[in-house]
């Protein structure tokens, strides 16, 4: 069955620092990847998408991730985190029902 | 980016009260999704649409329902409104042509049942 998993429950970092938010997927195909955030009270926003080609895929925000398939791994990156970076981060897989399969997400806290 | 509108953004309501929670796109996307989520939680697909009068139940066993009588409207109902329906949900749509799984989300409502 497909599934996702976000090992770290919780994350802090100081502002300016980077950032690795983990993401490990189970699934049988090709997976087509996702990550999103959410502001506390709000939807989600999508980060970035890894459909196919160029392992390493560049999103809003200064975010970027690299699918290793190898690793079965999708995991999020910035260079330099900011303040306003704080908030939850989902990764999620789409399976061929055309359906998401999100991940217990990760919340990220920045301290100045 | 599709435009898509939840109403009520919160809502605090006794037991047994009857409730519909608004969602609505304004891109003519065909497939549209409502996700529940506790605090802290996952999102848990409980109901899905691929269009007009299309309407399947999702993963997560809800009591609610769903119609889709018009292509940009995907209201949830809950007929008897329950504690244990307090929760946060999310309604989705998919762009035209599909573009495998890329959804857009909506604010969400957060529902309150007393």
């Amino acid at each position: 069955a497909q599934s996702v998993t976000q090992p770290d429950i919780h994350i802090t970092v100081s502002e300016g620092a980077s950032l690795e938010l983990r993401c490990n997927y189970s699934y049988g195909a090709t997976p087509y990847l996702f990550w999103y955030v959410q502001s506390p009270g709000q939807g989600l926003q999508l980060l970035l998408k890894y459909f196919s080609g160029d392992t390493l895929v560049q999103g809003i925000k200064g975010f970027e991730a690299e699918f290793k398939r190898s690793q079965s791994s999708f995991n999020l990156r910035k260079p330099s985190v900011h303040w306003s970076d704080a908030a939850e981060y989902f990764c999620a897989v789409g399976t061929n029902t055309d359906k998401l399969i999100f991940g217990t997400g990760t919340r990220l806290q920045v301290f100045p | 980016e599709a435009d898509i509108y939840q109403t009520p953004r919160y809502l605090v309501i006794g037991t047994g009260k009857k409730i519909t929670l608004e969602c609505s796109q304004t891109m003519g996307h065909d497939k549209m999704y409502w996700y529940q989520q506790d605090p802290g939680m996952e999102l848990h697909l409980i109901h899905y649409s691929y269009g007009v009068n299309s309407t399947e139940k999702g993963d997560l066993s809800s009591e609610s329902t769903v119609s889709r009588i018009r292509t940009e409207h995907f209201p949830l109902t809950l007929e008897s409104a329950r504690p244990s329906h307090t929760s946060q949900y999310l309604c989705a749509s998919n762009p035209n042509p599909p573009k495998a799984n890329e959804q857009f989300f909506g604010p969400g409502t957060r529902l309150t049942v007393l």
